[in-house]
C-alpha cells in the first residue's frame, strides 16, 4: 500500500495570503488528522476528519480549517496567513474507528515570509 | 497544548550503548504511543502500549507505562547510529471518539555516535 501522501512538500507565502494543503491517506482508511509542528510549540493538533466529519478540532483560530472528501482524502486551508503560521503541517491517517496507532506524511512545510 | 514532559531534552550516548527517555502526562489515557522522526520528515510509529498494560517489547525497544505516575519510559537497546532521530511520546485520551487526536510530549533529540 502506499503511504500517505501530502503536496505540496514546500511552500512560500507571503503575509495576507491565504494557502491550501492536500493530503491523501493510505488506501482504505477513514480517518485523517492534521498536525502543526514548530520549534517552539512542538507538535499541535489542528482537527481530525473522519468519514468526512470533523470529529474533533483543537485550539486555533478560525483562519484554520480543513474538509474530508467521500474519497477519504482531506485539505486543510489557512487563510490570511501570519509570520506564526510558519510550520511544518503533518497529515496523518489511521486504520479506523478505533484509538491505534497513526500514519503520517511527510508533511508541508509552509514558509510565510 | 502539550500533554506533559521528556526528559532529557538531548540524549548523546555511543552506538551499542542503551537510550532511556522519559515521557510524563497529565490526563487519563487510552494508550501511550512512541513516535520517531528523522529531521524535518514525518513521524513513525513505533509503539503502543495499552492503559491496562504495564510493559511491552518490540524488537530492541522495550516501552513500560506506570499509569499510577502518570509517566512512561522508552528504552532502546544497543543503539545503532541509525537510531538517530528525535523521539516523540503521545498520549490518547480516554473516553470519547478521538480516533486521530493524539497529545505529544516535546521530544527527545538522541543523538548516536559511531
Amino acid at each position: 500500500k502506499a503511504g500517505v501522501t501530502q503536496t505540496p512538500r514546500y511552500l512560500i507565502k507571503t503575509r495576507g495570503q491565504q494557502v491550501t494543503l492536500s493530503c491523501s491517506p493510505i488506501s482504505g482508511h477513514r480517518s485523517v488528522s492534521w498536525y502543526q509542528q514548530t520549534p517552539g510549540q512542538g507538535l499541535q493538533f489542528l482537527f481530525e476528519y473522519f468519514s468526512e466529519t470533523q470529529r474533533n478540532k483543537g485550539n486555533f483560530p478560525g483562519r484554520f480549517s480543513g474538509r474530508q472528501f467521500s474519497n477519504s482524502r482531506s485539505e486543510m486551508n489557512v487563510s490570511t496567513l501570519e509570520l506564526g503560521d510558519s510550520a511544518l503541517y503533518l497529515c496523518a491517517s489511521g486504520e479506523g474507528g478505533s484509538r491505534e496507532k497513526l500514519f503520517f506524511g511527510s508533511g508541508t512545510q509552509l514558509s510565510v515570509l | 497544548s502539550q500533554q506533559g514532559e521528556e526528559d532529557p531534552q538531548a540524549l548523546s550516548i555511543q552506538e551499542g550503548e542503551n537510550a532511556t527517555m522519559n515521557c510524563s502526562y497529565k490526563t487519563s489515557i487510552n494508550n501511550l504511543q512512541w513516535y520517531r522522526q528523522n529531521s524535518g520528515r514525518g513521524l513513525v510509529h513505533l509503539i503502543l502500549i495499552r492503559s491496562n498494560e504495564r510493559e511491552k517489547h518490540s524488537g530492541r525497544l522495550r516501552v513500560t507505562l506506570d499509569t499510577s505516575k502518570k509517566s512512561s519510559s522508552l528504552l532502546i537497546t544497543a543503539s545503532r547510529a541509525a537510531d538517530t532521530a528525535s523521539y516523540f511520546c503521545a498520549t490518547a485520551p480516554a473516553g470519547g471518539t478521538s480516533y486521530g487526536k493524539l497529545t505529544f510530549g516535546q521530544g527527545t533529540i538522541l543523538t548516536v555516535h559511531p
